[in-house]
């Protein structure tokens, strides 16, 4: 099977810069994937990791070690507007489906 | 349409009665998946299917049955609803051919059964 570690809230202030990690353990893997969803809404795909390395998305940034089973989302600059929750997920096939973390969230303080 | 559409936005049902949720897409992606959101269990896999025709099991299939006679349309059957399926569920949809693995989600239907 396959279970992902996340912490379940971070706490950061407008302009700072925070990092959410997320360690997974799967039986097989092709990626990490990251979503944002604000309360109510729909998740929406932030970044895919399938390599080593950091994927730069302006103030997005998502790394992902694959030796480690371990990857983060970096978000830089913080607003008021990235206040959500924000999940990892991992495609553990080539048949694409998705297993998610439980999120983590995020609240931006003034 | 633009995207994913999902029907209806909220129900109330009774316990032990039938109900289908709908879901359509307008991008003919081949993927498509139902998800069930629970408070602090993230979203959790019910159902997929990778093209239209063929459909596989999910995290959490029991209760639930699905059906993809076309690309578009990806419809998810509660046989006979009980309380433990309150919950938001969400229908999203994806291109194979696409590197970067996105799905796309529809905006929801929160369902409470009573």
């Amino acid at each position: 099977g396959q279970s992902l570690e996340q912490p379940s809230e971070v706490t950061a202030v407008e302009g700072a810069i925070v990092q959410i990690n997320c360690t997974y353990q799967t039986s097989g893997f092709y990626g990490l994937s990251w979503y944002q969803q604000h309360d109510g809404g729909a998740p929406t795909f932030l970044s895919y990791n399938a390599l080593d390395g950091l994927e730069e998305k302006g103030r997005f940034s998502s790394f992902l070690s694959r030796s480690d089973s371990y990857g983060y989302l970096l978000l830089q600059e913080l607003q008021m507007k990235d206040s959500a929750s924000y999940f990892c997920a991992v495609r553990d096939g080539s048949a694409r489906q998705l297993t998610f973390g439980s999120g983590t969230q995020l609240t931006v303080l003034p | 349409i633009a995207g994913i559409t999902q029907a209806p936005t909220s129900q109330i049902l009774a316990a032990g009665r039938r109900m289908t949720l709908r879901c359509t897409q307008d991008m003919r992606h081949n993927a498509m998946y139902w998800y069930r959101q629970d408070l602090g269990l993230g979203l959790r896999l019910i159902h997929y299917s990778n093209t239209a025709g063929t459909t596989g099991k999910g995290e959490v299939p029991d209760g639930y049955s699905v059906s993809r006679a076309n690309t578009d349309d990806f419809p998810l059957t509660l046989a006979s609803a009980v309380p433990s399926q309150t919950s938001v569920y969400f229908c999203a949809s994806s291109d194979s051919t696409s590197g970067s693995n996105e799905q796309f989600f529809g905006p929801g239907t929160r369902l409470t059964v009573l």
